[in-house]
């Protein structure tokens, strides 16, 4: 069965420092794995998305990931943080043509002056 | 383009009623999907479709029933909302499933 763990419930930067969400994956077969973004009382926003084209994923704002299957991960990186990137972030496993996501438990990003 | 379009945004309900969550994307997507989001457990899924007339349970299925007549909507019904079910629940769509998915803005049901 494929499942998705987000290391850290909670992570705090300051503004201007690089940021890392580390997200581990177990499955089966090659994943199809996302990170989404979802700012309070708001819905959820797609960042990036691996789906074995290119291990290391570019994505919005400034956001970035590097599949590494020798380690199972999926960890999310910026350089530099912005107060407006304070929000909550998912790691995602996409189960090919299923249609099924199973969603990490979720990474609070706190972002201080 | 309107996206993935959830109503009503907010509900109360009282225990023992039924009422329908309506979903509808605009993008002529085959796969759509609901999940319930509860603090501290992320996402759940709870129904999902791969295409019109195409309807299987996810992983937390029980005290909703949904349908799939048309590629644009996936309505979720409670059939007797309990407690429990309190929580914010969201559709999202995609064109392949492995692109990622559109997600609507949610609706925030108490039951009370």
């Amino acid at each position: 069965a494929q499942s998705v763990t987000q290391l850290d419930s909670h992570v705090s930067v300051s503004e201007g420092t690089p940021v890392l969400l580390r997200c581990n994956y177990s499955s089966s077969y090659s994943p199809s794995l996302f990170w989404y973004v979802q700012h309070p009382n708001k819905g959820l926003q797609l960042l990036l998305k691996y789906t074995s084209a290119a291990t290391l994923v570019k994505g919005i704002n400034g956001f970035e990931a590097e599949f590494k299957k020798s380690e199972t991960s999926f960890h999310l990186t910026k350089p530099s943080a912005h107060m407006s990137d304070a929000a909550e972030y998912f790691c995602v496993g996409g189960s090919g043509n299923t249609g099924k996501l199973i969603f990490g438990q979720g990474t609070t990003l706190q972002v201080k002056p | 383009n309107a996206g993935v379009t959830q109503t009503p945004k907010f509900q109360v309900l009282k225990t023992g009623q039924s009422m329908t969550l309506q979903c509808a994307q605009d993008m002529n997507h085959e796969y759509m999907s609901w999940y319930r989001q509860d603090p501290g457990m992320g996402l759940r899924l709870i129904h999902y479709s791969v295409g019109a007339g195409i309807t299987d349970q996810g992983e937390v299925p029980n005290g909703y029933n949904v349908s799939r007549s048309t590629t644009e909507d996936f309505p979720l019904r409670l059939l007797s909302a309990a407690p429990s079910q309190t929580s914010v629940y969201f559709c999202a769509s995609s064109r392949t499933g492995g692109n990622g998915y559109t997600f609507g803005s949610g609706t925030r049901l108490t039951v009370v």
